[in-house]
């Protein structure tokens, strides 16, 4: 398989569960993102990963972890969320941190209840 | 106060009606200007990259355009597949890491 993928593409979680966000690329990028998407607002970076360190942590909530194992695999992990986490969850990839043409999965759509 | 504004919010054309969608941004020490398209349900998908002022770039319908403080993204005889949310990012120099910042986008539906 091509591309970026993510799974799950729906998660309904209660406020106390702890649940993952995978994200996987077969491009052989070397950036990897997690961007949040609500609704009326623009995309909002979460987390960079370059080279496999994290370079950006865009003052997100210690309730959102993320993880990258290796060039190839990306995970969000999440914990005690609040309903206003609800949006939709898209990792994205890029070949260096300066291309601006990034390759976006489809997004796990994330409902906190 | 938003760096990357788009205007309108959304746009309704008719099938061959030709309009044009427009980026303003404030940042200064533009790097790059970056069009995405984003279906329903879908990650956005990369169109076209601009990186100095009077550069242009074509792909089938569309033709995107930059100037020192706007871009616009031309879209020709439209028809009911260009239906999707079309955004924009910058990039510039000295911002974090290069990291795009995107505006909210602007909504196209065209009707048959």
């Amino acid at each position: 398989e091509t591309g970026v993928t993510q799974t799950p593409r729906h998660l309904v979680m209660g406020m106390t569960n702890k649940k993952s966000l995978k994200c996987e690329q077969h491009l052989g990028h070397n950036a990897m993102y997690w961007y949040k998407q609500s609704a009326k607002k623009p995309l909002e970076l979460m987390f960079v990963y370059s080279l496999e360190e994290r370079v950006e942590n865009n003052s997100v909530p210690s309730r959102f972890s993320p993880e990258c194992p290796n060039s190839s695999h990306l995970f969000l992990h999440l914990h005690t969320l609040q309903p206003e986490d609800s949006a939709l969850y898209l990792c994205a990839s890029s070949q260096g941190q300066l291309s601006g043409g990034y390759t976006f999965g489809s997004g796990t759509r994330l409902t906190v209840v | 106060e938003d760096q990357v504004t788009q205007s309108p919010e959304a746009l309704r054309l008719q099938e061959g009606e030709s309009s044009s969608l427009n980026c303003s941004y404030t940042v200064s020490g533009l790097r790059g200007l970056f069009w995405y398209r984003q279906d329903p349900g879908k990650g956005p998908e990369f169109l076209f990259t601009l990186y100095s002022a009077g550069e242009e770039k074509e792909k089938e319908r569309l033709k995107a355009t930059l100037t020192k403080k706007e871009s616009f993204l031309h879209i020709t005889a439209p028809k009911p597949e260009d239906s999707a949310t079309y955004l924009c990012a910058v990039q510039f120099y000295g911002g974090s890491q290069g990291n795009l910042i995107f505006g909210k986008g602007t909504k196209l539906s065209v009707k048959p």
